[in-house]
């Protein structure tokens, strides 16, 4: 099982220019989530989806947009990149039975000039 | 709103016993989580804590009070791999939404 897979693994954008950043998961999971992890900030929970069809705020949704296309994909897009938006985006899934354990896939660095 | 608290950073020497904690101000709380991510690495899950007590999954323990909105990471024979990077994580809303502390580095020594 390849569990959650993002792509790209590593962009450099310039600021303004626009993106999406693809998470799919094989495990038949319910819940989908997108996090960015900035240096003595720890991860920080951007949009989550609790089930198909489904998507809400988390703590940083400004300047981006989710779509959770069906059970399996989770993406993020970009629309207008900034500096601040440099990050290690991780895009997690998890069982929606309980307090089961977030799956994390391997991270995509994105960087903004 | 969420909020977590833990330390920064933590050192230990090998072979030893570590604590790592954890304050919590989440609404709509429904337990803690721990987990370890490794530089350059993914977060991976270690534990989980829905009612008060220790949980115990080997060298790893995990704590919580919830009148106290407190836990703790407990790490025992402390080895050289166990230097990482360790989040607790508050499930809330039902379970569907997770939020992490900034982490707290743990350094191993000999």
């Amino acid at each position: 099982n390849a569990g959650v897979t993002q792509t790209p693994k590593f962009q450099v954008l310039k600021t303004g220019q626009s993106m999406t950043l693809q998470c799919a998961q094989d495990m038949n999971h319910n819940s989908m989530y997108w996090y960015r992890q900035d240096p003595g900030m720890g991860l920080r929970l951007i949009y989550y989806s609790a089930s198909e069809g489904t998507t809400d705020k988390g703590e940083v949704p400004n300047g981006y947009n989710v779509s959770r296309l069906n059970k399996r994909e989770f993406s993020l897009r970009l629309e207008s990149a900034a500096p601040s938006q440099t990050s290690v985006y991780f895009c997690a899934s998890s069982d929606r039975t309980g307090a089961s354990p977030l799956h994390f896939g391997n991270g995509t660095r994105l960087t903004v000039t | 709103g969420q909020s977590l608290e833990q330390p920064s950073e933590v050192t230990a020497v090998e072979g030893a016993i570590v604590q790592i904690n954890c304050t919590y101000q989440t609404s709509g709380f429904y337990g803690l989580s721990w987990y370890q991510q490794h530089d350059g690495g993914a977060p991976t899950f270690l534990s989980y804590n829905a009612l008060d007590g220790l949980e115990e999954t080997g060298r790893f323990s995990s704590f919580l009070s919830r009148s106290d909105s407190y836990g703790y990471l407990l790490l025992q024979e402390l080895q050289m791999k166990d230097s990482a990077s360790y989040f607790c994580a508050a499930y809330s809303g039902g379970y569907q939404k997770v939020t992490f502390g900034i982490g707290t580095k743990l350094q191993v020594i000999p």
